[in-house]
């Protein structure tokens, strides 16, 4: 069974500059995470999608950052403008909903490192 | 709000030692998960164990073990006899129950970086 796809691995963009990434959870898997990672630090949660809503977006920074999983299944993150500070990996996650089975586990995607200049 | 602290930022032992890498939470809520994730060079998260607030047992798989003590917030990890591939950081996280079931995104620590000298 694939794991949680994500693209591109790395990204270089020039600071202002628009960013997207994209994510494919688990086949079936409801839910669907998106974390940001500085470096040193631990993930920290921008969105949580149950289907195609956005259950939890109290900590993605609205002015730059959106993201969109229009059909419930695969999602798409973006930065517009980009900024040196937003230099970071950027993580997809998905799980089951309560009543698929297992909703507490969640399985994470490989990354996306950004690096702005 | 939920708050995961990992005071060891970097812990360095020779291998076959024993090594404990502690992690306290803070949770208003009664139901909640616990879990440890392993973040190789490579980047990606790898899970651990997951643990719940009413299993209080101790786990043991190999050479890894987790102790949950609910009366000190904590959920400690233990590697005995430590390897070279077990060099990683490793990160503690909490998970609270959303309101329509299911679990919230998770609240990480900072991870402690882990290094095992041969």
């Amino acid at each position: 069974e694939a794991g949680v796809v994500q693209s591109p691995r790395y990204k270089i963009i020039e600071k202002k500059q628009p960013v997207a990434f994209w994510c494919n959870p688990i086949s079936g898997h409801n839910t669907l995470y998106w974390y940001l990672q500085n470096l040193g630090q631990g993930p920290e949660l921008l969105i949580r999608y149950e289907n195609e809503e956005a259950v939890d977006d109290s900590q993605l920074p609205k002015d730059r950052f959106s993201a969109e999983r229009l059909k419930g299944v695969d999602s798409t993150l973006k930065i517009q403008p980009a900024e040196l500070g937003d230099s970071a990996v950027y993580l997809c996650a998905s799980s089951m909903s309560p009543g698929q089975g297992d909703s507490n586990e969640q399985f994470f995607g490989p990354g996306t490192r950004l690096t702005v200049l | 709000a939920q708050k995961v602290t990992q005071a060891q930022t970097e812990i360095s032992v020779v291998e076959k030692e024993d090594v404990t890498l502690d992690c306290v939470y803070e949770t208003r809520d009664t139901t909640y998960y616990l879990f440890w994730y392993k973040q190789p060079p490579s980047g990606e998260l790898v899970f651990l164990i997951r643990r719940n607030s009413f299993d209080e047992q101790n786990e043991i798989s190999g050479r890894y073990s987790w102790n949950f003590q609910k009366s000190t917030s904590s959920f400690n990890f233990t590697i005995t006899a430590s390897q070279v591939v077990d060099s990683a950081v490793y990160f503690c996280a909490l998970s609270e129950e959303s309101s329509g079931g299911g679990a919230d995104g998770l609240t990480f620590g900072k991870g402690t970086h882990l290094i095992i000298q041969p």
